[in-house]
């Protein structure tokens, strides 16, 4: 179990301009979620797969925003026309639904994104 | 979905018991409460969840008590490694996880 892991782990972009953060789950996780966090806040729920379906989308998800989970394993998620306001940490997390117990979710360290 | 209430921060010196108490007064027959922990520039980490009664692992307890409308995490002895964000939860395994602003812990020498 070598925990969840994103690239990059900092960005730093102009507006306007497209940008891709990848997420690795834990292997056999089949949850995977996406968070945005700015600072002095909790984070914002934004999307959320289980296997290769997307489930559900936040509001905070608008259409510049997309994600993918090809094949059930890794996620990407991808900004167009990136805007000032879209600068904050970007978490992703993992888990395994099994049998009745509630979630537990484990998140990755985060990819830093900064538009300028 | 359960709306919590914590403290926005706490402070405590070293080696004493911390007790962090959330409200939920909405929770839901099918609501866990989960706690985790966030240092700064990283994700949070899972500490501990219950149902209701008392839960215990290796570095938290949790206290829930029979109206489930508030629980307590218990944290004991800390150190200042414990200097962190702590978040409360409630929800069922198909809600994703709504944060609050978390209690912010600042443990002193």
């Amino acid at each position: 179990d070598t925990g969840v892991s994103q690239d990059p782990r900092h960005k730093i972009t102009k507006r306007g301009q497209n940008v891709t953060f990848r997420c690795d789950p834990i292997s056999e996780h089949n949850r995977l979620y996406w968070y945005r966090q700015t600072l002095g806040q909790g984070p914002e729920f934004l999307t959320y797969f289980q296997n290769e379906a997307q489930l559900e989308k936040s509001r905070l998800l608008s259409d510049r925003f997309s994600a993918e989970r090809p094949k059930g394993s890794f996620s990407t998620l991808e900004i167009q026309r990136t805007e000032q306001g879209d600068s904050a940490m970007y978490l992703c997390a993992s888990s395994l639904t099994l049998g009745l117990a509630g979630y537990e979710q484990y998140f990755g360290p985060g990819t830093r994104l900064t538009v300028t | 979905l359960a709306k919590t209430t914590q403290p926005i921060s706490m402070d405590s010196y070293e080696g004493q018991e911390v007790n962090i108490t959330c409200s939920h007064n909405n929770i839901a027959t099918n609501d866990y409460i989960t706690w985790y922990q966030q240092f700064p520039s990283q994700g949070p980490r899972f500490i501990i969840q219950g149902y209701k009664t008392k839960v215990t692992n290796e570095v938290a307890s949790l206290f829930i008590p029979a109206d489930r409308k508030s629980s307590t995490l218990s944290l004991p002895r800390v150190s200042l490694s414990d200097t962190a964000v702590y978040y409360c939860l409630v929800g069922d395994r198909n809600t994703p996880l709504v944060f609050g602003k978390g209690t912010r812990l600042s443990v002193i020498a």
